[in-house]
């Protein structure tokens, strides 16, 4: 069975500091890693997907296969980047059809 | 468009009641989804709608838990008898095509077992 794990509850950092959310997952096949994230009072949305190799709003995320990792970066933090961010993976190849997400991270950027 | 709604958006019960919450998926995605977001815990994958097929429902915690979703859209996520573990928010999401595709959530039904 597949797993994702974020080894961190919480990570504080300051405004204008890199920011690194780790995620790390087991699965035998070939996966398809996502992040999601959720702002405060807000419904919890899409902020990435390795497969689109895309940075949205200053973050990206690298699937290292030989790592087993997706961890999420950012050079410089900003306030606004405060919220709980889950990292999910898509088992393909598998018949399961649903995601399975990590503990979320709670990061917050202080100012 | 709208998007996925949810209700209620609080719900207060007794130990032992059973319990209703409802998601409106957005119109035309054919994938559905619950999830239980504890304190702590993530997100754990509860029920899967997918079209006319069979539910996924691997991820339902005990036969306490049931859902359905009636003419592919409304879905509705029973809890009988509920216990005080049972308190998480409930999230429902749903997906145009299903599998890796963009889930789209609600904003969730907060339920307290008292």
């Amino acid at each position: 069975a597949q797993r994702v794990t974020q080894p961190e509850k919480l990570l504080s950092v300051f405004k204008g500091a890199p920011v690194e959310l780790k995620c790390n997952y087991s699965y035998s096949g070939s996966p398809e890693l996502f992040w999601y994230v959720q702002y405060s009072r807000q419904r919890l949305q899409l902020l990435l997907r390795h497969i689109s190799r895309e940075s949205i709003k200053g973050f990206t995320a690298d699937l290292n296969k030989g790592e087993t990792s997706f961890h999420l970066k950012k050079p410089f933090a900003q306030e606004e980047d405060s919220a709980m961010y889950y990292c999910a993976l898509f088992p393909a190849g598998t018949g399961r059809r649903a995601l399975t997400f990590g503990s979320g991270t709670r990061l917050q950027v202080q100012p | 468009g709208a998007g996925v709604s949810q209700s209620p958006s609080n719900k207060v019960t007794e130990k032992g009641k059973d319990v209703e919450l409802r998601c409106d998926p957005i119109s035309g995605h054919t994938a559905l989804y619950w999830y239980r977001q504890s304190l702590g815990q993530g997100l754990e994958f509860l029920i899967y709608f997918q079209g006319n097929s069979a539910p996924d429902k691997s991820g339902l915690p005990s036969d306490r838990f049931s859902a359905e979703r009636t003419g592919g859209s409304v879905s509705t996520l029973t809890i009988q008898r509920t216990q005080q573990e049972d308190s998480a928010v409930y999230l429902c999401a749903s997906s145009q095509m299903g599998g890796k595709e963009t889930q789209y959530f609600g904003p969730g039904t907060r339920l307290l077992v008292l």
